[in-house]
């Protein structure tokens, strides 16, 4: 089954500086990423996600870069704020609407001011 | 997007006895719906995969006769922690994708699960 890695655990920044958390997954049939970020007591959030298809996406402040050949995904934020801090969750799944998410085990991202 | 529930968003039991959770897809019928278990400070681990009219499939490790799924309808499966005991004390989470959009999964608020 699919098992993915993520690094760091967790990561300090100052604001206004760039964070980049990646990952790593195994199985070479997952073909889709998404990114979650997640509040004490409270579901994950989806704050970007992508497909194999593309190599990379960009929502304002938040970037996913894919590279299928090394099975690798990150996330960049730039121009991290304080409310930017939570913890974040890579995954990875199979396109298939009957195929679980699988997460990486988290990154603690802590920007202060 | 979609919306799914879960209920209760909380509950404390004693040890010894079996709580129910349920999800609920409520603007949409998922044949299929996944149930994680976190515990503090880490990181979602799929439980199992509820699948609406037969048996649910469980990861490897999960106690299917402990942990009972149900999926009786295209818009809710239950999950009965049954004999809990306070190891069983997790924050419970449903997901299912929406098949008008069967890329993204869409998640339940969560259940604290507590016991005495």
């Amino acid at each position: 089954g699919e098992n993915v890695e993520q690094h760091p655990s967790t990561l300090s920044v100052q604001e206004g500086d760039s964070a980049v958390i990646k990952c790593t997954y195994s199985d070479s049939a997952s073909n889709y990423f998404p990114w979650y970020k997640q509040e004490l007591g409270k579901r994950p959030q989806l704050i970007i996600d992508i497909r194999s298809n593309v190599g990379e996406k960009k929502d304002q402040r938040i970037a996913v870069t894919l590279n299928k050949t090394a099975k690798h995904f990150s996330l960049h934020i730039t121009e991290t704020q304080p409310e930017d801090s939570a913890v974040y969750f890579c995954a990875a799944s199979r396109h298939q609407a009957g195929t679980a998410l699988i997460f990486g085990k988290g990154t603690t991202l802590s920007v202060s001011s | 997007g979609a919306v799914v529930s879960q209920h209760p968003s909380w509950v404390i039991c004693k040890s010894g006895t079996s709580v129910k959770i349920e999800c609920r897809s409520l603007d949409f019928q998922a044949t299929t719906m996944f149930w994680y278990r976190q515990f503090p400070k880490q990181s979602l681990m799929l439980m199992a995969t509820s699948n609406e009219g037969s048996k649910a499939t469980y990861e490897q490790g999960v106690e299917k006769d402990k942990f009972l799924i149900n999926h009786a309808s295209l818009t809710l499966s239950t999950l009965t922690v049954t004999s809990a005991h306070p190891e069983d004390s997790s924050f419970y989470i449903c997901s299912a994708r929406d098949p008008r959009n069967r890329v993204e999964q869409f998640f339940g608020p969560g259940t604290r699960l507590t016991v005495l």
